[in-house]
Formats: C-alpha cells, structure tokens, sequence
C-alpha cells in the first residue's frame, strides 16, 4: 500500500486555468505538507495542516489554496496558473511533532 | 530563522570511494536535521535523522552522518559508493517541537563514475 499517495503524477495545463492537486495518506498521521520543488530542485515549505486545521502558510500567493476535507487527505487548488507555478509539488506528511515527514512521489505541474 | 548550506552542488566520485557530502546548518533552537535522498523522478526518502542522542546516526543503504554542535555539521558519509547510490540529496533542518516544517539545503548532486 502506498502510504502517501498523490494525484495526478503530471499536469500539463494552459496559463488561466485553474487545477488542483490531490493528496492522501494511509499512516494516520495528524500532519500535511504541501511543499514545492522549483526547476533547480530547490524545495520550499508551502502549506501545513494538522488535524484540518492550517498551521503553517508561508509567503505563497493568494492563487494557492489549501483545503484539507479530513486529516488523511491534503488538496492543493491552484486558481489563474502563471508560467512560474511549473514545479514539482509534493505532499509530505508526519505525526504532530513528530521528528519525519513521508514524501509522496511528486506532481509535475507544467504551465504552457 | 533556520538554514541550511550544501556545500558542492555537484559531487563526483568513484565506485568503491568514499561519498562525503557536506551539510551546515544555522538554528536558533536545538536542530534536528534529517538527510533524504531523490532518485531520478521520484518523491524523496528518508536517508536518516538525528533528533537527539547519539551524535553518530546510521541509516539506510549504508550511509551515517555526524552531528557536530560545534561545527554546526551535519555532513553524510559511506565508505564505499554503489553505482545505484548516484541520486539528489537534500540535507533538512527543523524545529524540535517547533512549526515543524523543514528547510532544506539546495541539494547536491551525487554522481557515481564505473
């Protein structure tokens, strides 16, 4: 079983639109991360939820919207996609205060 | 505010040579950092973790990596690097019970020549 999974693996989508991303883990964690990896692999902290409830929003602009349904699933909603949202976006998630986040295996958002 | 420096974004080495990559932190708060690695589009594993303890971590696929407070290291070593070893790997810093995000180092690039 795949404990934290991600959906869809590549997006490939027209500047305007708006796409979302969706995340799931089967560990129960109470922890959710949304991180971004640019195109020189650098990766970012975006958003953390515990238990449904944001915890961590870093500087990301409005455009991105978190919504956590329940504490197994994490949803990335992405409003007026820009050419500068083409990364790799991850889901990670860990127990609350717990010392390791489980990555799941990326999506490749591209913006044409 | 946390940090983390990579120092090489590029290693080369042999197979059978020993891998040292390089990893600085910068914290205001007792660390715990952590090593992951990505291979080739995939998500990222867990290499290994200090939280606290022994200063000398070991981890999977036979790296360590050693905790050095006063140097602020954290820097990833294995005696004898595998071909399957070349991949991405990220050196990451976090609060101790703190906001619990990671900060990662830029990466550095492990490259395995036969």
């Amino acid at each position: 079983d795949t404990a934290v999974s991600q959906t869809p693996k590549y997006l490939v989508t027209q500047m305007g639109n708006d796409k979302s991303i969706k995340c799931e883990q089967n560990l129960g964690h109470d922890t959710m991360y949304w991180y971004k990896q640019d195109s020189k692999k650098f990766l970012k902290i975006m958003f953390s939820y515990n238990n449904k409830e944001l915890i961590i929003n870093e500087t990301v602009p409005n455009r991105f919207s978190p919504k956590s349904p329940d504490k197994a699933h994490l949803n990335l909603h992405i409003n007026s996609l820009e050419l500068g949202d083409s990364a790799v976006y991850f889901c990670a998630s860990s127990p609350w205060r717990g010392n390791e986040q489980f990555f799941g295996p990326g999506t490749r958002l591209t913006v044409l | 505010a946390q940090s983390v420096t990579q120092l090489g974004s590029h290693v080369s080495v042999s197979e059978g040579a020993l891998v040292l990559l390089r990893c600085n932190y910068s914290s205001s708060v007792p660390p715990y950092l952590f090593w992951y690695v990505q291979y080739p589009n995939q998500g990222l594993q867990l290499l290994l973790k200090y939280t606290t303890g022994a200063t000398l971590v070991k981890g999977i696929n036979g790296f360590e990596a050693e905790f050095k407070k006063s140097e602020t290291s954290f820097h990833l070593t294995k005696p004898s690097a595998h071909m399957s070893d070349a991949a991405e790997y990220f050196c990451a810093v976090s609060d101790q019970g703190g906001s619990e995000k990671l900060v990662f180092g830029k990466g550095t690039k492990l490259t395995v020549n036969p």
